[in-house]
């Protein structure tokens, strides 16, 4: 059975990198089938993309985001990760990983999520 | 980017009763449409996938139609399960997701 779980540090600074990583299990992370991906949500809002990478590392970013987001895979790990960088009080949110079957696909297998909150 | 609009924001319905949500797209992204369930303090749960799909172990009680801009998702009888926020997700073109239609308690 799949499982995805979200770690890294729940406070970050100002102007600092948001750092998460998510570990897979109860699946390979360099199957052909699946993309990896990262959604968040602020506090009380909407679900925002921010970005996807495949198997075989092709990255997707949302646009609004693209300058300040990488998302890398660690096969030896089973875990990909997110870098968010200049973070602002506008970047607080629960982060979540998910898979999914595609780029054009939707993902059915999400993690618990982590809050990151930024603040000094 | 694709802008997705649901309606209405908040959706009152008593147990039993029929709930229709509704989606629409700033542009055609086919059936490359999804929704979601979201509980308070818990992630996403995929409900329906190519705009009419149910994804593996959702209830038929849960149905979904439409193509192109507009979209619907019908609970055909509220259980007491089924009182949360939903949200739609285009993934025609990278991926949206609507505001969200919080069901709640009638």
């Amino acid at each position: 059975q799949l499982q995805l779980q979200e770690s890294g540090p729940g406070l970050v600074k100002p102007s600092e990198t948001l750092s998460l990583t998510c570990t897979v299990s109860g699946g390979s992370i360099s199957s052909s089938s699946y993309y990896w991906g990262w959604i968040r949500q602020p506090p009380g809002k909407g679900l925002e993309w921010i970005g996807s990478i495949s198997y075989s590392g092709s990255t997707y970013y949302n646009p609004s985001l693209k300058s300040r987001v990488t998302i890398s895979v660690d096969t030896s790990k089973n875990q990909f990760s997110l870098k968010l960088s200049s973070v602002t009080a506008a970047d607080t949110a629960v982060y979540y990983c998910a898979r999914s079957p595609g780029i054009a696909a939707a993902p059915g297998g999400w993690g618990q999520g982590t809050l990151v909150t930024v603040s000094s | 980017e694709i802008v997705m609009t649901q309606s209405p924001a908040t959706l009152s319905v008593s147990p039993g009763e029929r709930a229709t949500l509704s989606c629409r797209a700033s542009q055609s992204v086919s059936s490359n449409l999804a929704w979601y369930q979201q509980k308070p303090g818990q992630a996403p749960r995929l409900l329906i996938y190519g705009a009419s799909t149910r994804a593996t172990g959702i209830p038929a009680r849960f149905s979904g139609s439409g193509s192109g801009t507009e979209f619907t998702l019908t609970i055909s009888s509220l259980q007491s399960e089924d009182f949360a926020v939903y949200y739609c997700q285009q993934y025609n073109n990278w991926w949206t997701f609507g505001q969200g239609t919080k069901v709640e308690i009638k």
